[in-house]
């Protein structure tokens, strides 16, 4: 399938810094990307959708100014979290797509841990 | 009620048996995803399936759109095998997925 890579793998950083998460789609064009946080035994849940060239779609309760997302390549998205707090410790996981109604192909995620 | 079920939540086999992962959604999709995560925490996709039946090595996968429902079958299961196994359905109003809260799957030697 697809490759879709994720960078940093894992990052440490202190309260009120900000952080940025690369995802790339390394064979294909992505249209689409996605946003996922996880946290510890739970599911995936989506934080927003991007699209080349365009802003954000963010999901309830995600705030946009807090997860700034850019998609401004078919092959590059990146999250930056601004200032960030130990709650927003979690693993942050990209995906991406060639379109509606294709298949997503997930990154290896970046575990985030702010202390 | 979530729009997509899985069960069993937790599954402890013994190396060699025969795994079946059920999955059951109550909204309208246009395909369905089966997900691997293993401890480290990258997601892969297994399958994506819209009708029928699909197979990959000792992975298969079926769909019932009638009655809403999906089957993961692991075959001669392997230590190799365990993760949390996640079904993801991708509505047909849109491209988001909808996330099965995933099946820990255990297989000892």
């Amino acid at each position: 399938g697809a490759v879709v890579s994720q960078h940093p793998s894992w990052v440490i950083c202190k309260s009120g810094t900000s952080v940025k998460i690369e995802c790339r789609s390394l064979d294909f064009q992505a249209t689409t990307m996605f946003w996922y946080r996880q946290f510890p035994k739970q599911s995936l849940m989506l934080m927003a959708t991007s699209n080349e060239g365009s802003k954000a779609t963010y999901e309830q309760g995600v705030e946009k100014d807090k997860f700034l997302i850019n998609h401004a390549s078919l092959t590059l998205s990146t999250l930056t979290v601004t200032s960030a707090h130990p709650e927003d410790s979690s693993f942050y996981i990209c995906s991406a797509s060639g379109g509606a109604g294709y298949e997503q192909y997930f990154g290896p995620g970046t575990r985030l841990t702010v202390t | 009620k979530n729009e997509v079920e899985q069960s069993p939540q937790n599954l402890t086999a013994q190396e060699g048996e025969f795994i079946t992962i059920n999955c059951s959604y109550s909204v309208g999709i246009s395909a369905l995803h089966w997900l691997q995560q293993h401890p480290g925490g990258g997601i892969v996709s297994l399958f994506m399936l819209s009708s029928g039946k699909k197979k990959h090595g000792r992975l298969i996968a079926t769909i019932n759109i009638q009655e809403k429902h999906s089957s993961l079958h692991i075959t001669a299961s392997h230590p190799r095998d365990s993760a949390v196994y996640i079904c993801a359905a991708l509505k047909s109003s849109g491209d988001k997925l909808t996330f099965g809260t995933g099946t820990r799957l255990a297989v000892r030697p």
